[in-house]
C-alpha cells in the first residue's frame, strides 16, 4: 500500500506568521485530503484535493499529483489554527484512506 | 446542518464488559468507516460499510463487530474491552467509496 510522509511533523509559530506543511506519497493517489484535528479530537475536513489548488479563507492546498506531494499554506496564523494537520490518500483501487502521521502545530498569542 | 454525530462523547467501562458506541448521519452518505485513534497516532480503519456490505480490514481484531441496521445509523460493538482497546473512536461517512470522508466528533473509551 501507499505510504503518506508529513513534514514537519513540529512547528511553532507566533500568531501571525504563515506556515506551510508538505506531504509526500509513495505511489499515485485518487483523493487526496487534508483535515484538521482540534484539541477536542475531532477531524475537520479541510479540503478534498486530488489535484491543482484551491483556496478557502486563511488556508489554501496544492496538490501536484504527477509528482506525488501536495502542500498546505497556513496565512496570518491563529491561535485556533493550533492542533495536528492531517494529509491522507486512497490509493487506486483500494478504499482504504492512508494517513500520515501528522504535523502538530503550536501557534502562540 | 448535514452531519455526523457520534454518541456518547466519553464513555467508561469496566475490562471485559460489552460496549456499544452510535454514530448516525444526516449527509444521506452510502458509506459509514469507523476508525480507532490512539494517543499521537494516526487514525486506523477498522472497518466500513458500503449500503449493507461490510468490509473489514484484516487486522482488525475480531472483538470489535458492526451493525448497521439503516442508512443513518452505525455501531461499533466491542465484545470485551481490554486495557489496550483504550482510544478515541471516529465515525466517517462518504457519499460513495473514494470521495471525500466527513468525520464526527469522536468517542473517547476508557477502559478501566
Amino acid at each position: 500500500g501507499i505510504q503518506v510522509e508529513q513534514s514537519p511533523p513540529d512547528l511553532i509559530l507566533q500568531e501571525g506568521a504563515n506556515s506551510t506543511l508538505r506531504c509526500n506519497f509513495s505511489d499515485s493517489v485518487n483523493n487526496l485530503q487534508w483535515f484538521h484535528q482540534n484539541p477536542w479530537g475531532q477531524l475537520i475536513n479541510l479540503f478534498y484535493i486530488p489535484s491543482g489548488t484551491k483556496q478557502n479563507g486563511r488556508l489554501s492546498a496544492t496538490t501536484v499529483a504527477t509528482e506525488r506531494y501536495s502542500l498546505l499554506y497556513i496565512s496570518s496564523s491563529q491561535t485556533t489554527d493550533s492542533g495536528v494537520y492531517f494529509c491522507a490518500g486512497l490509493q487506486g483501487g483500494s478504499e482504504k484512506l492512508v494517513f500520515g502521521k501528522g504535523t502538530k502545530l503550536t501557534v502562540n498569542p | 446542518d448535514a452531519m455526523v454525530i457520534q454518541n456518547p462523547r466519553y464513555q467508561v467501562t469496566q475490562f471485559g464488559k460489552p460496549v456499544t458506541l452510535s454514530c448516525s448521519q444526516t449527509l444521506n452518505h452510502n458509506v459509514m468507516y469507523w476508525y480507532q485513534q490512539k494517543s499521537s497516532q494516526a487514525p486506523k480503519l477498522l472497518f466500513h460499510y458500503y449500503d449493507k456490505d461490510f468490509n473489514n480490514e484484516a487486522d482488525t481484531p475480531d472483538n470489535f463487530q458492526s451493525r448497521r441496521p439503516n442508512t443513518s445509523f452505525c455501531f461499533l460493538d466491542i465484545r470485551s474491552p481490554g486495557l489496550g482497546d483504550a482510544a478515541m473512536y471516529l465515525c466517517a461517512t462518504s457519499l460513495i467509496l473514494g470521495m471525500d470522508q466527513y468525520f464526527g466528533p469522536g468517542t473517547r473509551l476508557l477502559v478501566l
